[in-house]
């Protein structure tokens, strides 16, 4: 079975630019999250969706941040216009509805914004 | 206001020897516990986890043990080896299908 996948691993932006991000999850999987690790620090919790509908986004920084999942498979995380900030690694994880509900994540997408 | 603290950012064992990677809440609404094991470059790979009704959960050379009235968690691997090296985070979540919230993990470095 094939995990969590995600693209680009790494993009390299200029601040003003726009950067949208990928996550596939596992097959099956209801739940999405994305994360982001910024400069070593925790891991840090984004935004939630169940199937297509957004379950919690209070993680997000701002609206410069959004989100999609279209039909309720894939999902996008859009940036626009990117900050210095907002460089750091953005993680997206699935898990099935119910227990275990155990996440599991994808590689990472490295975005640095210069 | 970190709700799960991991104070120890690195540890070094040697091979053969217990590590012991320690995680401490502060959110007395947690009712499960995660740690993750993440290598250079990849995502977090889940490893074992521990729900707040046990103290303990074993999974081969891996323990975690969970002291709720202390609202302190501990990994246990024994005996460590080297591929066992990468960073250790714990995290938690409130209910079922709720975010993660994570530590900002442990380093641990297994010498051969």
């Amino acid at each position: 079975e094939a995990g969590v996948t995600q693209f680009p691993s790494h993009s390299v932006i200029e601040k003003g630019q726009t950067v949208t991000l990928r996550c596939d999850p596992i097959s099956g999987h209801d739940n999405l999250y994305w994360y982001r690790r910024v400069m070593g620090k925790e891991i840090k919790f984004l935004l939630h969706f169940v199937k297509e509908s957004k379950q919690d986004e209070s993680g997000m920084p701002n609206n410069r941040f959004l989100a999609e999942r279209t039909g309720g498979t894939y999902s996008t995380l859009k940036v626009q216009p990117a900050e210095l900030e907002d460089s750091g690694v953005y993680f997206c994880a699935s898990s099935q509805t119910g227990f275990p509900d155990t996440q599991y994540f994808g590689p990472g997408t490295r975005l640095t914004v210069l | 206001d970190q709700q799960v603290k991991q104070n120890s950012p690195s540890l070094s064992v040697q091979e053969g020897r217990i590590s012991i990677l320690n995680c401490d809440y502060t959110n007395s609404m947690f009712d499960y516990f995660l740690w993750y094991k993440k290598y250079p470059a990849e995502g977090p790979t889940f490893l074992i986890s521990i729900s707040s009704i046990k103290d303990k959960n074993e999974d081969g050379r891996f323990t975690v043990f969970l002291n709720k009235s202390a609202k302190h968690l501990s990994l246990h691997i024994v005996p460590s080896q080297p591929g066992d090296s990468a960073v250790y985070f714990c995290a938690a979540r409130i209910r079922g299908n709720t975010p993660l919230v994570f530590g900002k993990g442990t380093r641990l470095s297994v010498i051969a």
